[in-house]
């Protein structure tokens, strides 16, 4: 249980363009979703929390205007990266964290299994 | 401020050897402590976290971790290395109660026969 899928896995796009990540829980609901970021060999950096039906939280130096978070339903959050340029790219990975007081595991974050987007 | 440090940027064992992937914390409050293996191009994998109860917690993969409050450590050990668990593993602390999640710089275990 607690699966968490992104579409699509990789991306390639010419700069200026818009790219949207979908993120979702299959087999459970996240009231509560995030999105990180990732660079080669490096942590996870998160850009912002997402919550069903109100607006994402970002991290301070995240554009929420570049780096738009809509969390519609508790099983799906999408990231749209607008006007994408090369610095953009980079490896996207979301997570939801189980919520529920009868669900085994509410305090974990299960992550999906990342975005690779590359910029040309 | 929450924080983790994991001081060792490579672990070396040869298979069947023990392992142990260190990771020390600062948090106010009690801690929630996570472990997540990530392989490459792929997402993180959860292997195993420490919310409340007993110190030693064992989780996927024959992996195991200890809480050791005094020390702010919640070090990852498996008795028995295989080479498949080469990989790139990463301890989180979140504050009970909190949202968000602090990761590591991550630790990359390589075993070798």
């Amino acid at each position: 249980g607690a699966v968490v899928s992104q579409h699509p896995s990789w991306v390639i796009c010419k700069s200026g363009t818009s790219v949207k990540i979908e993120c979702r829980s299959l087999d459970f609901q996240a009231t509560t979703m995030f999105w990180y970021r990732q660079f080669p060999k490096q942590s996870l950096m998160l850009m912002a929390t997402s919550n069903e039906g109100s607006k994402a939280t970002y991290e301070q130096g995240v554009e929420k205007d570049k780096f738009l978070i809509n969390h519609a339903s508790l099983t799906l959050s999408t990231l749209t990266v607008t006007s994408a340029h090369p610095e953009d790219s980079s490896f996207y990975i979301c997570s939801a964290r189980v919520t529920g007081r009868h669900v085994r595991g509410t305090d974990t974050q299960y992550f999906g299994p990342g975005t690779r987007l590359t910029v040309l | 401020a929450q924080s983790v440090a994991q001081p060792e940027d490579q672990v070396n064992v040869a298979e069947g050897n023990p392992l142990t992937v260190k990771c020390t914390y600062s948090v106010s409050g009690n801690p929630y402590l996570f472990w997540y293996v990530q392989y490459p191009n792929r997402g993180l994998q959860f292997l195993l976290k420490y919310i409340t109860g007993d110190n030693l917690v064992k989780g996927s993969y024959g992996f195991e971790a200890e809480f050791n409050k005094s020390q702010t450590s919640f070090h990852l050990k498996k008795p028995s290395a295989l080479v498949s668990d080469s990989a790139l593993y990463f301890c989180a602390v979140r504050k009970g109660g909190g949202n968000k999640l602090t990761f590591g710089t991550g630790t990359q275990l390589k075993v070798e026969l």
